[in-house]
């Protein structure tokens, strides 16, 4: 397996933009979660997904911050309107039953300008 | 508290062992989870560590937990410079499938 995809790597913005990111978890696991790393705040998690189903939305920021996942093999975060302060690293992550340990994308670095 | 708490910065010479601690928040905690990070990589699961458990050995790593004082460690033996990254521990809380990730300590090795 090629492990969690993420698209694109790096994503240089202008406030008020629109960014959409996306992730493909490793196939079989249904759970996927994003999170975003920043040197201030560290890793936090903003949403997580069930079999597609969002379960706890708790971390997301606020309204401009969306997530969905149309299939078992796609998800995407979206963030408009986009401010400077959300430039951080946006990672995506899957597991599946048993110790549900997750394996992580490798990242999205956001930068608004 | 509810911070996962570990220590920011730990340097060490090449050959060397490291040991990395963490305190975590809940005794009831099922996983615990060691992460490693490479700069300008995603997180790499290194090893995980059930509850029942008190320790764990996988090749140069020996994960330790004692759950009365809340406590984990990571050693890693015959340190390398490859070694060099950010080191996150992470629990999962029963009932949940959210992982609480601690703030990461950031590993030097000096050849």
């Amino acid at each position: 397996d090629a492990g969690v995809i993420q698209s694109p790597r790096h994503e240089v913005t202008e406030m008020g933009q629109e960014v959409t990111l996306r992730c493909k978890p490793i196939s079989g696991h249904d759970y996927l979660f994003w999170y975003r790393q920043t040197m201030m705040r560290g890793l936090e998690l903003l949403i997580y997904f069930n079999n597609n189903v969002p379960i706890d939305d708790s971390g997301m920021p606020e309204d401009r911050f969306s997530a969905k996942m149309p299939n078992a093999s796609f998800s995407t975060l979206k963030i408009q309107p986009s401010e400077p302060r959300d430039s951080a690293v946006y990672f995506c992550a899957s597991s599946s039953a048993g110790p549900y340990e997750q394996y992580f994308g490798p990242g999205t670095r956001l930068t608004v300008t | 508290g509810e911070d996962v708490e570990q220590s920011l910065f730990l340097s060490v010479r090449e050959g060397d062992s490291s040991v990395i601690n963490c305190t975590y928040t809940d005794s009831s905690s099922t996983y615990l989870y060691w992460y490693k990070q490479e700069p300008g990589a995603g997180l790499q699961l290194l090893t995980y560590i059930f509850s029942n458990m008190d320790m764990k050995q996988d090749q140069r790593l020996t994960v330790l937990l004692n759950k009365k004082d809340k406590h984990l460690s990571l050693r890693i033996a015959d340190t390398q410079t490859g070694d060099s990254a950010i080191y996150f521990c992470a629990e999962r809380p029963p009932g949940t499938y959210k992982y609480i990730f601690g703030t990461g300590t950031r590993l030097k090795v000096l050849a």
